[in-house]
């Protein structure tokens, strides 16, 4: 089974700290992905990532930052928290095939920023 | 225009009944298509995927992909209050390092 695993749950954090989220797969997946999801707005893009040290921004990358080091370890970081950050995260990871390449997602981490 | 369309509900439907779930997109090159269900504080699970224009069944899961139109649907079958969940539409781009997409989620409500 895949698993995707992300370091935290429950997190809260203090306006303006520099916030790091940890997500680790286990399937030599290529591709990994965070979104951020609000109620009624549904899971939305920050970044993903389609090989180590390679990114691209989503459709919400703005006051966030990724890391990809190791192709297992894929890394959201908030520069400087802020109350509008306050969000469920998920992280997910798929193959590299061009087909077929479902999303498998972690549990989630809910941030609340205050 | 989003890329990822579906109508948010609540979907209420009978238990028992046919529910419909329906998705629009609009990158055309669009290559893999998605469903997944998500039970409130949970993650999203995939239910279904398709790749090819028409039909695919799984249980009483139904695919429909119509490339043309640029949609996507959802049939459920002999709905279940365990069926009660948020729905979300995914599509991928034509290459390996394309992004997925999601939709805003449509909530589906059976009432026994």
């Amino acid at each position: 089974d895949v698993k995707v695993t992300q370091s935290s749950r429950y997190l809260v954090k203090r306006t303006g700290e520099k916030v790091f989220l940890e997500c680790v797969q286990d399937m030599d997946h290529e591709n990994m992905f965070w979104y951020r999801q609000d109620p009624g707005l549904g899971l939305r893009l920050i970044y993903f990532s389609y090989d180590v040290k390679m990114k691209e921004k989503g459709d919400i990358p703005e006051g966030y930052s990724v890391s990809r080091e190791k192709k297992e370890r894929f890394s959201l970081i908030l520069e400087s928290a802020s109350t509008n950050q306050t969000s469920m995260y998920l992280c997910a990871s798929s193959t590299g095939q061009a087909v077929a390449a479902e999303a498998f997602f972690g549990q989630g981490t809910r941030l609340t920023v205050v | 225009q989003k890329e990822v369309e579906q109508n948010s509900g609540p979907l209420s439907v009978p238990e028992g009944a046919i529910a419909s779930l329906n998705c629009t997109y609009s990158d055309r090159v669009s290559q893999s298509f998605f469903w997944y269900r998500q039970y409130s504080g949970k993650s999203p699970e995939l239910i279904m995927s398709i790749y090819s224009n028409g039909d695919k069944e799984d249980g009483r899961f139904t695919a429909q992909l119509n490339k043309a139109s640029q949609y996507v649907s959802l049939l459920i079958r002999d709905s279940q209050p365990s069926d009660s969940a948020t729905y979300l539409c995914a599509v991928k781009g034509y290459s390996s390092a394309s992004k997925i997409i999601f939709g805003s989620g449509t909530r589906l409500s059976i009432r026994p």
